[in-house]
């Protein structure tokens, strides 16, 4: 169980343009999720909290009308990069946190590779 | 803000002991958690601190003392899958958590 998927797994794309990347919590419910970004071989960056039917809350320095969230149901968060720029490559990892258990539980997705060209 | 250290690298044999620390400068404090990353994967959750001590799971343990902001992941036996990145984090106000920078494992035969 408390298994989390993302969609795509990785994606080239071109400056100027907009990627979704979808995160799903596959076999529980999550009020909360979570997206990071991570750099090569450095930490996970928290970037935002997602939450369902309300606004998601942003981490000091990133940009929400940069990195648009949508936490659309008890299953599904996406983010959007808008306007994406090669400084937007990265390594983007959601992560949820199932509604039944302790709160200082999260579980990981395998994460999204974004390239921008 | 949030401030937390690892040693970056790490280096030792099959069957060793190995201990990794962490400090930690957050505004807000409720556990420390460590989570395991291979390369090119999801973090995956390895243990929960929330009060001062040591939590065994296995051949991993993890101590916490909250006065002193310092924390640590303690490996037995060490296996030549053991060989990742390990992450402390603080869990913090609203349930957030903030990742420190990393330490990577070598495990030589």
């Amino acid at each position: 169980g408390a298994v989390v998927s993302q969609h795509p797994s990785w994606v080239i794309c071109k400056s100027g343009t907009s990627v979704k990347i979808e995160c799903r919590s596959l076999d529980f419910q999550a009020t909360t999720m979570f997206w990071y970004r991570q750099f090569p071989k450095q930490s996970l960056m928290l970037m935002a909290t997602s939450n369902e039917g309300s606004k998601a809350t942003y981490e000091q320095g990133v940009e929400k009308d940069k990195f648009l969230i949508n936490h659309a149901s008890l299953t599904l968060s996406t983010l959007t990069v808008t306007s994406a720029h090669p400084e937007d490559s990265s390594f983007y990892i959601c992560s949820a946190r199932p509604n039944r258990v302790p709160s200082y539980e999260q579980y990981f997705g395998p994460g999204t590779r974004l390239t921008v060209t | 803000g949030q401030s937390l250290e690892q040693p970056s690298e790490v280096t030792a044999v099959e069957g060793a002991i190995v201990q990794i620390n962490c400090t930690y400068q957050t505004s807000g404090f409720y556990g420390l958690s460590w989570y395991q990353q291979h390369d090119g994967g999801a973090p995956t959750f390895l243990s929960y601190n929330a009060l001062d001590g040591l939590e065994e799971t296995g051949r991993f343990s993890s101590f916490l003392s909250r006065s002193d902001s310092y924390g640590y992941l303690l490996l037995q036996e060490l296996q030549m899958k053991d060989s990742a990145s390990y992450f402390c984090a603080v869990r913090g106000n609203f349930n957030k958590f903030y990742f420190g920078s990393g330490t990577k494992l070598n495990v030589k035969p």
